[in-house]
């Protein structure tokens, strides 16, 4: 089982403050890193799905950057809102064979927006 | 409207009575997956498909079954149900047959296992 580890487990912003946190994963056998945002009583969504290395993404006020050969990630969200208020979680996929593997998940950050 | 479904969305059974959980896609997407979410665990996957015919064990795949005969279809069975089994399941399906896509999540079924 692969080792996708998230940072920090959770974390409260004041309305208006910007933040990010971490992903980090196998920095061998690289095929694609997802993000997801996870609402409570909802399903996860995608956020980015990223396959090269220094890859960044961007959707309104959220971004991510990925570095694969040191095996980590960012998620950023720039002027926090309270519908900001969800669990991030980011997935890995590794090579395997001719194609790619399956995800593992990491545990995921629970931000709280503190209005 | 593009969308993953599951059934039941809650469903309490006892040990060791098969049953089934059906999930079904209309994007006509190539891979589908399925997850079990438990507390302090995260999402683990349990087994995926990257096609008709072509499934794989994810990280968890003991005690489930899979079948992808067509599609649009990834049914996930449980021959025979134990407590441990008791926990959140999501189905998801992505474009792409690789891990490349982003997963379209399911609603969810809650599933106790007295």
């Amino acid at each position: 089982i692969l080792n996708v580890e998230q940072s920090p487990q959770s974390l409260h912003v004041q309305e208006g403050d910007s933040t990010n946190f971490t992903c980090s994963f196998p920095s061998s056998n690289f095929y694609a890193l997802h993000w997801y945002r996870w609402e409570t009583a909802k399903s996860p969504e995608a956020l980015f799905v990223m396959t090269l290395n220094g890859d960044e993404k961007k959707k309104g006020r959220i971004s991510a950057t990925l570095n694969t050969k040191e095996g980590y990630s960012y998620l950023y969200i720039k002027g926090s809102q309270p519908e900001d208020s969800a669990t991030y979680l980011c997935a890995f996929c590794a090579h395997s064979g001719g194609g790619a593997d399956g995800l593992t998940f990491g545990k995921g950050t629970h931000l709280i927006i503190q209005p | 409207e593009a969308q993953v479904t599951q059934n039941p969305r809650y469903l309490i059974t006892v040990t060791g009575k098969k049953l089934t959980v059906t999930c079904s896609q209309n994007m006509n997407h190539e891979y589908m997956s399925w997850y079990r979410q438990d507390p302090g665990l995260g999402l683990r996957q349990i087994y995926y498909s990257m096609n008709v015919e072509v499934t794989d064990k994810g990280d968890v795949p003991e005690g489930y079954k899979v079948s992808r005969k067509e599609k649009r279809n990834f049914p996930l069975i449980l021959e025979s149900p134990s407590p441990n089994q008791t926990s959140l399941y999501f189905c998801a399906s992505s474009l792409f047959g690789t891990g490349a896509g982003e997963q379209y999540f399911g609603p969810g079924t809650r599933l106790t296992v007295t």
